[in-house]
């Protein structure tokens, strides 16, 4: 099992410029959760799926799109990147809610 | 506003010495509190919580939740260098919906 993946690792965009964090699990995971780690403010929730072509925003879902056609695939979209979304971002899953969640390696974006 | 508070914000101890983090919470829809550790990259499970009073423990570690007081403490005991990370707490507040406080970044030193 590779558990849950993210590409890329790493990212640097340019205002304005639109792009895809991918994010995939092996674990048939019925949901799936985005979120955002910016100093000093934890962990704050993007979207959330949970199951196939269910989705519904977190705290912070402004600027970003997601979509769930498989139980696999979780990607996030940014629209018109800012560099108020320079962040880390970390995809997550876990297969029930109340369940731990098994967290991605992260993505380090930077929007200059 | 759901919300979850962690405190101390940081805390430096000597190798051998007993910590308690806390985790407070004001939610409209509880379900459970999880503790998560995190050192450079993605955090890690520790504990589920979902009853109150009811210890979980994993070696050194031990948490509680007091479901009346809503908050919940992590105890660490015996600390090594190890144990140095980001403890993180969070709360689902409805289904799937997880509000994570800022964490308690302790460092222990040798």
């Amino acid at each position: 099992n590779a558990g849950v993946t993210q590409t890329p690792k790493f990212q640097v965009l340019k205002t304005g410029q639109s792009m895809t964090l991918q994010c995939a699990q092996d674990m048939n995971h019925e949901y799936m959760s985005w979120y955002r780690q910016d100093p000093g403010m934890g962990l704050r929730l993007i979207h959330y799926s949970v199951g196939a072509g269910i989705t519904d925003q977190g705290e912070v879902p402004n600027g970003y799109n997601v979509s769930r056609s498989t139980t696999e695939d979780f990607p996030l979209r940014l629209l018109s990147a800012a560099p108020s979304q320079t962040s880390v971002y970390f995809c997550a899953s876990s297969y029930s809610s109340g369940d731990e969640q098994y967290f991605g390696p992260g993505t380090r974006l930077t929007v200059t | 506003e759901d919300k979850v508070v962690q405190s101390p914000l940081s805390l430096v101890v000597h190798e051998g010495d007993t910590v308690t983090l806390n985790c407070s919470y004001e939610v409209t829809n509880f379900r459970s509190l999880l503790w998560y550790k995190q050192e450079k990259k993605a955090p890690t499970f520790l504990f589920m919580l979902t009853s109150s009073g009811i210890e979980k423990k994993s070696g050194r570690l031990s948490s509680i939740l007091d479901k009346k007081e809503l908050f919940s403490i992590l105890n660490i005991t015996a600390t090594q260098t190890g144990d140095s990370a980001v403890y993180l707490c969070a709360v689902e507040a409805g289904t799937y919906k997880y509000i994570f406080g800022t964490g308690t970044r302790l460092k222990v030193l040798a």
